[in-house]
């Protein structure tokens, strides 16, 4: 079946640090990929998404390219800020189940001031 | 316009009671997903309905069940609750779309505490 698997958490940062979170997948089929984050005491906001391969998301200075050929899908951001202190989840729509989403085990950011 | 409202928000019950957690999805929207979302981990999908219809159910048991109404809002039932049942249950809602356009909105979440 359909399977997400993230980087192990939490990650600490300093406020202006480059950051990485590593995403691959297993899944049928051409699945659609995407981040989701969730901050605090609060339910899932779509950050950034791409459909088919070599595609670029991007949203809030965040960025992430669906690499087939790798089954990865790995979110990045040049300089964090505090307020993106967050959990940030990879998921995935397979082309069989349109509507369900396979998430990952999340990623716990904390950024420092 | 109102996004994805659930309630209520929080909710404490005790072993063996019976649950009904309610959503409202994006007005236009006509799916409704169902995940279960345990401290720690990412959510798990439990149902969706489209048009008043199942179109999906994970692994999850026969204790849990869901239904959509003709206005697409839907209620999740959880009987015989169990302590492991404690989450966060998400509702998100969809236009229906199939295919990479057809992103989910969540809610904010009810959280479920079984003692």
């Amino acid at each position: 079946g359909d399977s997400v698997t993230q980087m192990e958490g939490p990650v600490t940062l300093s406020e202006e640090a480059f950051l990485t979170i590593n995403c691959t997948y297993t899944a049928t089929g051409y699945p659609s990929l995407f981040w989701y984050v969730q901050y605090p005491g609060e339910g899932l906001q779509l950050l950034l998404k791409a459909t088919k391969a070599d595609d670029k998301g991007s949203n809030k200075g965040f960025e992430a390219t669906y690499r087939k050929e790798t089954t990865s899908f790995h979110l990045e951001k040049g300089s964090v800020q505090v307020s993106d202190s967050a959990v940030y989840f990879c998921a995935l729509t397979s082309s069989g189940s349109a509507r369900q989403l396979t998430f990952g085990s999340g990623t716990q950011l904390t950024v420092l001031p | 316009d109102a996004g994805v409202t659930q309630s209520p928000t929080h909710l404490i019950k005790t072993r063996g009671q019976h649950v009904t957690l309610r959503c409202s999805p994006i007005s236009g929207h006509k799916s409704v997903s169902w995940y279960q979302q345990v401290l720690g981990q990412g959510p798990q999908f439990i149902f969706q309905y489209y048009e008043k219809e199942e179109r999906g159910r994970g692994n999850f048991p026969d204790r849990f069940s869901a239904r959509q109404f003709p206005n697409y809002s839907s209620e999740l039932n959880v009987n015989a609750l169990l302590l492991g049942d404690s989450a966060l249950y998400l509702c998100a809602s969809s236009s229906g779309l199939a295919g990479g356009q057809n992103i989910q909105y969540f809610g904010a979440g009810t959280r479920l505490s079984v003692l």
